[in-house]
């Protein structure tokens, strides 16, 4: 059975940090890694999707990697920004879409 | 603008009663998915269809119906059977590329609903 972990699950940095969040999964017949933004009471916005062919996707100032020898991803921030605050969850998609838990980012001007 | 439109955004249950959340999206995606979240944890998968008229039960589909009588359209029943619905509950749909279970595809959220049992 699948299970997806996130740690840790509440970062806070000051802005302009560049930050790392971790994503680990048990099973690594998976098809892809999808990285989502959540905002307080907010639906999920997809951020990055890493085919299982892949070892990273970029857009902007974020990059995800994988690694699925390992069952590990992580998602780069880059000089992180104050309204980069959210929660970032991930998702290892095999037969299921499971999630992580999340990461709760705080970032201070 | 295309996208998932959940109604209503908040909404109050007494214990007995059935509710239903609406999930409605103009984008023409054919696989359409409720999950729900509890604080603390990662989404839960509800129930999901590939298809008009076919559904299939997630991991936690006790206590829930849903109907997709059309493409557009993924209503959500939170029956009385359901022992804990205090939740948020997101709908999110996909295309379907054959490949079963959302291959390889970005879900596309909607802005999620509120619900309290009181």
């Amino acid at each position: 059975k699948q299970e997806v972990t996130q740690i840790p699950a509440a970062l806070s940095v000051p802005e302009g940090e560049n930050l790392v969040l971790n994503c680990s999964f048990t099973d690594s017949a998976i098809y892809n890694l999808q990285w989502f933004r959540q905002d307080p009471g907010k639906g999920l916005t997809s951020l990055l999707l890493i085919q299982s062919s892949q070892r990273e996707q970029t857009s902007g100032r974020l990059n995800a990697s994988l690694d699925k020898s390992s069952g590990r991803s992580t998602l780069y921030i880059a000089a992180s920004q104050p309204g980069d605050s959210a929660t970032y969850l991930c998702a290892a998609q095999g037969g299921k879409l499971i999630f992580g838990q999340g990461t709760e980012l705080s970032v201070k001007p | 603008d295309g996208g998932i439109t959940q109604s209503p955004k908040y909404l109050f249950r007494k214990e007995g009663q059935n509710v239903t959340l609406s999930c409605e999206q103009n984008l023409n995606h054919d696989a359409m998915y409720w999950y729900r979240q509890d604080p603390g944890q990662g989404l839960r998968l509800i129930y999901y269809s590939q298809i008009v008229n076919d559904f299939q039960k997630g991991d936690i589909a006790e206590g829930y119906s849903v109907s997709r009588e059309k493409k557009e359209s993924f209503p959500l029943t939170v029956t009385s059977a359901q022992k804990n619905p205090t939740a948020f509950y997101l709908c999110a749909s996909s295309i379907e590329d054959g490949r079963g279970y959302s291959g390889a595809n970005v879900l596309t959220f909607g802005a999620g609903s509120r619900l309290t049992v009181l």
